[in-house]
Formats: structure tokens, sequence, C-alpha cells
């Protein structure tokens, strides 16, 4: 079955840092992939969709300075979240489309938790 | 802003008892889809129903869905404790994005 795996799984930083996220389809190619925002007890919010080749594109109220995405391959998507503060700890998830297939399903990452100290 | 409400926000029920959730939805849809996710993990999908289909089964799931009520049921039945997790619907319209709801989270006690 298709699989996305993302890394790391969990990261604490320091206030000011930036911190990086990998979201890689292992077994098929995603044209595009999705990154969703998690706060606890609460539902996945979509940040942005992201595009390989292109920008991607931004929900309202999110930040493109501060949650930097790359989609330079197929298979791999990066969301950088610059600058982080207390208020970004939340669990960060991705999911890809695979792109040989009828586009109406999404494949989900195990999500990255990040702890901004 | 998001689409799907899901009903109840929790649920505790006992191994071998059957498990109802319900969705609602604003918008016209192209399909609606459940997914489970274990606590502090990511999302498994479970079932996708299109706006033309009423009901799916998949094992032990039944999803139904009412486009004039705009609405969709998932029922689990004989659940047991590993189905212990918190349930989402997510709509989709065409191809674009999904919508997540707020999600059950059901327990399952032995």
């Amino acid at each position: 079955g298709a699989v996305v795996s993302q890394h790391p799984s969990w990261v604490i930083c320091k206030s000011g840092t930036s911190v990086k996220i990998e979201c890689r389809s292992l077994d098929f190619q995603a044209t595009t992939m999705f990154w969703y925002r998690q706060f606890p007890k609460q539902s996945l919010m979509l940040m942005a969709t992201s595009n390989e080749g292109s920008k991607a594109t931004y929900e309202q109220g999110v930040e493109k300075d501060k949650f930097l995405i790359n989609h330079a391959s197929l298979t791999l998507s990066t969301l950088t979240v610059t600058s982080a503060h207390p208020e970004d700890s939340s669990f960060y998830i991705c999911s890809a489309r695979d792109s040989g297939q009828l586009q109406e399903t999404q494949y989900f990452g195990p999500g990255t938790r990040l702890l901004v100290l | 802003s998001q689409q799907g409400e899901e009903d109840p926000q929790a649920l505790s029920i006992q191994e071998g008892e059957n498990a109802t959730m319900n969705c609602s939805y604003k918008t016209s849809i192209n399909n609606l889809q459940w997914y489970r996710q274990n606590s502090g993990r990511g999302l498994v999908h479970l079932i996708l129903i299109r706006s033309n289909e009423r009901e799916k089964h998949s094992g032990r799931l039944r999803v139904t869905l009412d486009t004039s009520k705009k609405s969709s049921s998932l029922l689990i039945t004989a659940s047991r404790a590993a189905d212990t997790a918190s349930y989402f619907c997510a709509t989709a319209a065409g191809y674009s994005t999904l919508t997540f709801g707020k999600g059950t989270m059901l327990l399952v006690s032995p």
C-alpha cells in the first residue's frame, strides 16, 4: 500500500530557531502533497497545498514566510517553520496524493510533534 | 472553514457493542471520507463514499451518506478495544482539498 513517511517524528527546539520537517512518499509519486496542523484534541487544519515544481498554495491565515514549503521532487516535500515560537508547538501532518491513481484518496504520514521551548 | 461536524464528540462503549458516529456538512461534495487516528499518531483512511452512493461496507464498518440532509454516519459493529481512537470525517469537492470535522473520540472498554 501507499506509504508516506515523515521525519523527524518529534522535535524539541528553542524559540527563534528554524525547524525543517520532511514528508516523503515511499512507493508512489506525489504531484500534490498537503500540510496540516493539529492542536491537542482538535481536528486537522489544512495549512497549505504543496505542488511539485511550483509555489505552494497557503490557506487563509497561514503565513507563507513563516511556514516555508518546498516540493522539489515527486516524492519529497519539506515544511520549514522559521523562527519558531512556543505557539507553533503542534502536531504537523503531511499527506500525499498518488499521481498515478484516481486522486481521491490522500495518504497520511505519521506526523511530527514539534515542541518549541 | 471546517465543513464536517461530528456527533457525538465522545463515545464510550463496551466491547462487542456497536458504535455509531455522525457527520454533517454544509456544502456540496464529491465524496466523503472517514479516517481513524490513534492518540498522537497519523491518520488511517477507513472508507470513501462518493456523492452518488448511499451506503458502503468494509469489514465491520458501514458508512451511509444522505446528500439531501448533508450527513453521513459511520457504524462500527462488534467493537473491540483496538477500535479506541478518534474518528474524523472529511469532505472533498471534486479533486480539491479535504476539509476535516472535529472528530469523535471513541473509547471501547474491555
